[in-house]
């Protein structure tokens, strides 16, 4: 059964300190491992797909890395509009469904 | 750009009420899905569809029913409200062949 566990569950940072989430994935035959935002009371606003281990993408003060167990979202000097839920989600080759984690929760105080 | 829209923000029903939800997208995807999202559980998948008239059960489709007749919009049924749906419904699509998918902005429903 394909699995994703995001780590921590919630985080508080200061504006300007950089951190990592992470992202553990047993899903058979990765076909896409994604990262999404999602603010409060809102839908998940996608941000970034990777689909081999090495790949690396980045937005703005976000960079997604990944490697064959586990992906990793880095935050370089956040901003407090950078706080939301991010979430991960992992799609396997055999199927059409992705698997999501149960979210981080980033506040980054001023 | 990509474009899915919920036809409610926020709706109130009452206990044993039918409930329609709507959802479209201008993208031209195949594939759609309805999610409930609530505390603690994450994102359950209701149903999804691979396209027109196609529809199959997620992990969770009890109470539920769907439709779709046409590509760019597909609706998520109550059939008779229960206090237990009140939750946060997120619709999303997909292309197909395609991994990605792109969500709406949820619609939050009470039942009360």
């Amino acid at each position: 059964e394909d699995q994703v566990t995001q780590s921590p569950e919630a985080l508080r940072l200061q504006e300007g300190e950089s951190s990592s989430l992470n992202c553990s994935y047993t899903v058979s035959g990765l076909r896409g491992l994604f990262w999404y935002r999602q603010d409060p009371g809102k839908g998940p606003e996608f941000l970034f797909t990777l689909y081999s281990a090495g790949e690396e993408k980045e937005k703005e003060r976000l960079k997604a890395t990944l490697t064959k167990k586990e992906s990793f979202l880095h935050i370089t000097a956040p901003k407090p509009e950078d706080s939301a839920t991010y979430l991960c989600a992992g799609l396997s080759g055999g199927s059409y469904i992705p698997t999501f984690g149960r979210g981080t929760s980033l506040i980054v105080h001023p | 750009d990509v474009k899915v829209t919920q036809s409610s923000r926020y709706l109130v029903k009452r206990t044993g009420e039918k409930v329609f939800l709507e959802c479209v997208q201008d993208m031209d995807h195949e594939n759609m899905f309805w999610y409930r999202q609530d505390p603690g559980l994450g994102l359950r998948l209701i149903y999804f569809s691979y396209d027109v008239k196609m529809k199959e059960k997620g992990d969770i489709p009890e109470g539920y029913s769907v439709s779709r007749e046409k590509k760019e919009r597909f609706s998520l049924i109550l059939e008779s409200a229960s206090t237990n749906q009140t939750s946060m419904y997120l619709c999303a699509s997909r292309v197909l062949g395609r991994e990605t998918q792109y969500f709406g902005p949820g619609t939050r429903l009470l039942v009360l």
